[in-house]
């Protein structure tokens, strides 16, 4: 499984645009970049999944250069309930040699009014 | 409604006594996990099922026993709990039989081992 590396936490303000970046540099030709959002005490939930460019979906967008060894989450116009705990997960559509999820520690995005 | 249910949802127990925690699914999901929440080390997961009699170590399986005799059901087995199993636990389950599709999450359930 490829290493994911997020920064630790991020502060922003209502109404701002919050890009979370998260480093894969051993990833694989076959790996997706997935990213969750946990809010205080509920389980994770699924936001996106891409494997390279742009993905973008009601609640963010999902950019992947071209060389996939980083990806970028985007929040447009967060607001007071988007603070919460953000994930980034390399996983397989085949499982590859290990069918685990490792989500590590994430990323807690403080949003403030 | 489709969701994933875990009984239950709070738990205070006391060293070595046996302790199971159910998880069960209504969206006829192949894949089933359990994870445990700590603080400063995030999530792990503890084993999972990528189907009816079939599981699997995830990276903290010592301690714990899972079975997955119904395809819904996959609990959650403490045979002698200690003090350093005391956590926050979410169960989880996903269609498909890889960990890459969308994993829905229980509400987690809370256990303290005194």
């Amino acid at each position: 499984l490829a290493k994911t590396t997020q920064p630790i936490s991020m502060d922003s303000y209502e109404g701002q645009e919050v890009n979370i970046t998260c480093s894969h540099n051993n990833i694989a030709t076959n790996d997706y970049i997935t990213w969750y959002q946990q809010f205080p005490s509920q389980g994770p939930r699924f936001i996106i999944q891409g494997y390279k460019t742009k993905v973008t979906n009601e609640v963010a967008s999902l950019f992947i250069p071209a060389d996939r060894k980083s990806s970028t989450l985007s929040l447009p116009r967060v607001s007071l309930s988007d603070t919460a705990v953000y994930y980034c997960l390399v996983l397989r559509p085949d499982g590859g040699a290990t069918n685990k999820l490792i989500f590590g520690t994430g990323t807690l995005l403080a949003v403030q009014p | 409604e489709a969701q994933v249910t875990q009984n239950p949802r709070y738990l205070i127990t006391v060293t070595g006594k046996k302790l199971t925690v159910t998880c069960s699914q209504n969206m006829n999901h192949e894949y089933m996990s359990w994870y445990r929440q700590d603080p400063g080390l995030g999530l792990r997961q503890i084993y999972y099922s990528m189907n009816v009699e079939v599981t699997d170590k995830g990276d903290v399986p010592e301690g714990y026993k899972v079975s997955r005799k119904e395809k819904r059901n996959f609990p959650l087995i403490l045979e002698s709990p200690s003090p350093n199993q005391t956590s926050l636990y979410f169960c989880a389950s996903s269609s498909g039989t890889r960990a890459y599709n969308e994993q829905f999450f229980g509400p987690g359930t809370r256990l303290t081992v005194l």
